[in-house]
């Protein structure tokens, strides 16, 4: 039972243009999310976090999104660079006695120079 | 400065073995994890650890057992190793599970191979 989706297992981007990946969810307990990037052979680094009282928390070049009604967020990059070239995980947290993250299957995305 | 670091990096056994996996942080950070990323790629959490609570995720086989030296290391130990051990297992800590804006930080993992 996959609580935590992101249905994209690639995307393909020009560089300077839009990069969006999307993420859903079906927990309705989560409520706190966080985008993490994996470089091949490296650990998941963490890159921008947003809580269920925000709609939108922004960070540089990146911008998380949070529709709570839709169950979905999304995860924006503006512009693209070679170096975002990356899995990313959408991650997500639920209120409770002790909070463990439940991770997305990852989307891979290129971004193309 | 490194600040989640595991060894070793690749680790490659006989099935029936019994191994360990260890990690470090210096973060300052009060809990610490395992997780285990599957063939699918999926991260799922194995173990949570703090120096006064351990959560095991009931799906862990009793076979994997984490060990605390002190609250900047937890090892992972896993007896009579399986062909479907094989994964990449990733540590990580954070600094305080209880908190609603807790984050986790990842160590680069360790691929463990089963022949």
């Amino acid at each position: 039972d996959q609580q935590v989706k992101q249905n994209s297992p690639s995307l393909s981007v020009q560089e300077g243009r839009i990069s969006i990946l999307n993420c859903d969810y079906t927990n309705s307990m989560f409520d706190y999310f966080l985008w993490y990037k994996k470089y091949p052979a490296e650990g998941p680094t963490f890159l921008i976090s947003i809580s269920s009282i925000k709609d939108k928390n922004e960070d540089g070049r990146f911008t998380v999104f949070l529709n709570k009604s839709a169950k979905h967020l999304s995860l924006h990059i503006v512009p693209s660079q070679p170096g975002d070239s990356a899995v990313y995980f959408c991650a997500a947290s639920n209120t409770g006695s002790a909070r463990q993250l439940t991770f997305g299957s990852g989307t891979q995305l290129t971004v193309l120079p | 400065d490194t600040a989640v670091s595991q060894t070793p990096k690749y680790l490659v056994t006989q099935m029936g073995n019994d191994k360990s996996i260890k990690c470090e942080q210096n973060l300052g950070h009060d809990t610490m994890y395992w997780y285990k990323q599957d063939s699918k790629k999926f991260l799922k959490i194995m173990f949570s650890y703090n120096n006064k609570e351990l959560i095991i995720n009931e799906t862990v086989p009793n076979r994997f057992s984490p060990k605390s030296p002190d609250k900047a290391h937890l090892n992972l130990h896993i007896n009579s190793l399986e062909l479907g051990d094989s994964a990449v297992y990733f540590c990580a800590s954070s600094q305080d599970r209880y908190s609603s804006t807790d984050t986790q930080y990842f160590g680069p993992g360790t691929r463990l191979t089963v022949l």
